[in-house]
């Protein structure tokens, strides 16, 4: 069975910083690109950045290049999102999500939700 | 950011058909079919129901459907159940190193 489990989500001030990770299991990680999907509330979901299967590739939308870093662990099949310079907009559940295909997520985990506030 | 369009709502009665639609444009569903869809019930992670195009994974039912038509894509669901009634979203591959895909704004589908 396919499991993604996210952690690292919080209540944060803007200008800091959080560190989101995803254990994966039940799939061959070290063969997948893997995405981080965020979803405002009441939003539509928002692709924030992927990483190729040995972590030499990583794309970030526009928004966040810059002040976040896409990283894996194959070793421990993890992913991880450093995020920094937060800033209010950055207020989402943030998906852990493996590719099925370019542009197609296969499996998603449950969600970890970071809020930016003063 | 750049981004599909779906109808904010729609509905249908048990057992009806309803169809939704995805436009985007000649740089993303129009280019590429890598358009796919997912159902998200409330508070729940998104699942992916169809993918390139008109692909099922294994489980989802065949009355769920998807087809495109040049900048178009659509997800039809026929024999409406009470578990349809969700949101549903379709992205596509984009390509691009500042925006790799590209979602729908959501629909949510009522079932009367």
């Amino acid at each position: 069975e396919v499991q993604l489990v996210e952690s690292g989500g919080g209540l944060v001030q803007p200008g800091g910083s959080l560190r989101l990770s995803c254990a994966a299991s039940g799939f061959s990680f070290s063969d997948s690109w893997m995405n981080w999907v965020r979803q405002a509330p009441g939003k539509r979901l928002e692709w924030v950045a992927n990483i190729n299967e040995d972590g030499g590739v990583q794309k970030y939308v526009d928004s966040v290049r810059g002040r976040f870093t896409i990283s894996r662990d194959n070793a421990e099949n993890s992913l991880f999102l450093q995020m920094n310079s937060l800033r209010v907009e950055d207020t989402a559940v943030y998906y852990c999500a493996n590719a099925k295909a370019p542009g197609t997520f296969g499996y998603w985990g449950q969600g970890t939700l970071a809020i930016v506030s003063s | 950011q750049s981004a599909l369009t779906q109808p904010a709502s729609v509905s249908g009665s048990p057992g009806q058909s309803v169809t939704i639609s995805c436009t985007g444009t000649s740089s993303d569903v129009g280019a590429y079919n890598f358009v796919s869809w997912y159902r998200q019930h409330p508070d729940k992670a998104p699942k992916l129901i169809i993918y390139d195009v008109n692909n099922r994974p294994s489980g989802v039912p065949d009355r769920l459907s998807g087809s495109k038509s040049g900048n178009t894509a659509s997800l039809t669901i026929s024999g409406l159940q009470a578990e349809d009634e969700a949101d549903y979203f379709c992205a596509s591959y984009r390509g691009r190193i500042d925006l790799d895909v590209v979602f729908g704004g959501g629909t949510k589908l009522t079932v009367l």
